[in-house]
């Protein structure tokens, strides 16, 4: 069966440093989403991208965040300076392939941010 | 931001029984609803959805319930198996043309099956 998978599982970075993370959405799939969970708090909705542009972003997606799909497979999350209270649980999540906004957002198994 | 709740951070039942979690949702604009299973370490992982237009989707055990004039929705699993055990978020996506399918979460019910 066909998922999201993310790289890497976990890293460690230091504050003020860049991370990029990567996710590979499934295939067909035309729609991609970054959500992240800070420890005991809600799944937080970042941003969802749509045919090469951002297509909504939330009130935490700043200028330090930006999402870019490289190549026809990997969609990926850049953090430029990254501040303690990024630490978090990174989730990228996909859906499609035709109307993305009436199809179901399959999630992949998340990236763990730590920042110190 | 508190469009999705989930106001029980638990649930305990003995496998077999039915379980039923809850979800509220404030926004009338909401056009889709999800559930999602998450273990620890683990992305959330799709179980049962349900569009505004219907009141009940089934899918095996799971079946999800809606009650749009109270804004409420509800999954049952019967019968509870111990490998359901895990958090349930419930979450919704708003339905404008201004939504490019963000989906907001609830604060997720932890269920445990014991035997």
């Amino acid at each position: 069966e066909p998922e999201v998978t993310q790289t890497p599982s976990h890293q460690v970075t230091q504050m003020g440093q860049e991370v990029i993370l990567r996710c590979v959405p499934i295939s067909n799939h035309l729609y991609f989403y970054w959500y992240r969970q800070i420890l005991g708090q809600k799944v937080e909705f970042l941003v969802s991208f749509y045919n090469n542009e951002i297509s909504e972003k939330s009130e935490i997606f700043d200028d330090q965040f930006s999402v870019e799909r490289p190549d026809g497979s990997n969609f990926t999350l850049k953090i430029r300076s990254t501040k303690l209270e990024d630490s978090a649980m990174y989730f990228c999540a996909s859906s499609g392939p035709r109307d993305g906004r009436q199809e179901t957002q399959y999630f992949g198994p998340g990236t763990r941010l730590l920042v110190l | 931001d508190q469009q999705v709740k989930q106001n029980s951070p638990s649930l305990s039942v003995q496998e077999g029984r039915i379980s039923i979690l809850n979800c509220d949702y404030t926004n009338s604009m909401f056009d889709y609803f999800l559930w999602y299973k998450k273990y620890p370490a683990e992305g959330p992982t799709f179980l049962i959805s349900i569009s505004s237009i219907k009141d009940k989707n089934e899918d095996g055990r799971f079946t999800v319930f809606l009650n749009k004039s109270a804004k409420h929705l509800s999954l049952h699993i019967v019968p509870s198996q111990p490998g359901d055990s895990a958090v349930y978020f419930c979450a919704a996506r708003l339905g404008s043309d201004d939504s490019w399918g963000k989906l907001q979460f609830g604060a997720g019910t932890q269920v445990v099956v014991t035997p």
